[in-house]
């Protein structure tokens, strides 16, 4: 299974909401990241795990909290989030930190 | 941060025709990845090139690397409608595992 599945694949949700994204590798990879992609950007990468720890925080504003329960699943708590963070979030895993495998990504709407 | 410059930033070809984007960098880097994206879904790898390599194909993908000047060529031969995407190079540094992605070239194929 060389596949990485997100959900969900839309989601709106208001200023004063809290909602999840979830991530789920079954390739044994040990990282597992989150980027943020707005359109016609590339990606920018928000959080790096490492064999389930987190490891890069690129000054990613606290209202996205990461979590990685086990070696499989990562999520992306969102908590007040402001309309300009609106943009596609990716998932990505990797075994050896180079090569990422991404999921399709969940495109958030903040109103 | 985004290390990558890519030119052009879109391609109009005819099926059947080559396409070659462009990817220049500014530091010295450890590997040279490609990555493609069709509109508003995840990235999917094509090739990765370490730095002590010149020249690599797969499929009908050629890509270049040239360290000396800091750029690398992807060359994608008889395009087909299905090779419309935005194409994105990506780069990381020796002892760091992270990706810096470039601009983006976006190719459109005409039937």
């Amino acid at each position: 299974d060389t596949e990485v599945t997100q959900t969900p694949k839309h989601l709106v949700m208001g200023m004063t909401n809290k909602k999840s994204l979830k991530c789920e590798q079954h390739m044994g990879h040990r990282a597992m990241y989150w980027y943020k992609q707005k359109a016609k950007k590339p990606p920018e990468l928000m959080f790096v795990y490492s064999y389930e720890k987190l490891s890069i925080n690129e000054s990613v504003p606290s209202r996205f909290s990461p979590e990685c329960p086990n070696s499989s699943l990562l999520n992306l708590h969102l908590h007040a989030l402001q309309p300009e963070d609106s943009a596609l979030y990716l998932c990505a895993s990797s075994q050896d930190y180079y090569e990422q495998y991404f999921g399709p990504g969940t495109r958030l709407t903040v109103t | 941060s985004q290390q990558g410059e890519e030119d052009p930033q879109a391609l109009s070809i005819q099926e059947g025709e080559n396409a070659t984007m462009n990817c220049s960098y500014k530091t010295s880097i450890n590997n040279l990845q490609w990555y493609r994206q069709n509109s508003g879904r995840g990235l999917v790898h094509l090739i990765l090139i370490r730095s002590n390599e010149r020249e690599k194909h797969s499929g009908r993908l050629r890509v270049t690397l040239d360290t000396s000047k800091k750029s690398s060529s992807l060359l994608i031969t008889a395009s087909r409608a299905a090779d419309t995407a935005s194409y994105f190079c990506a780069t990381d540094l020796p002892n760091d595992y992270k990706l810096s992605f470039g601009a983006g070239t976006t190719v459109t194929v005409r039937a």
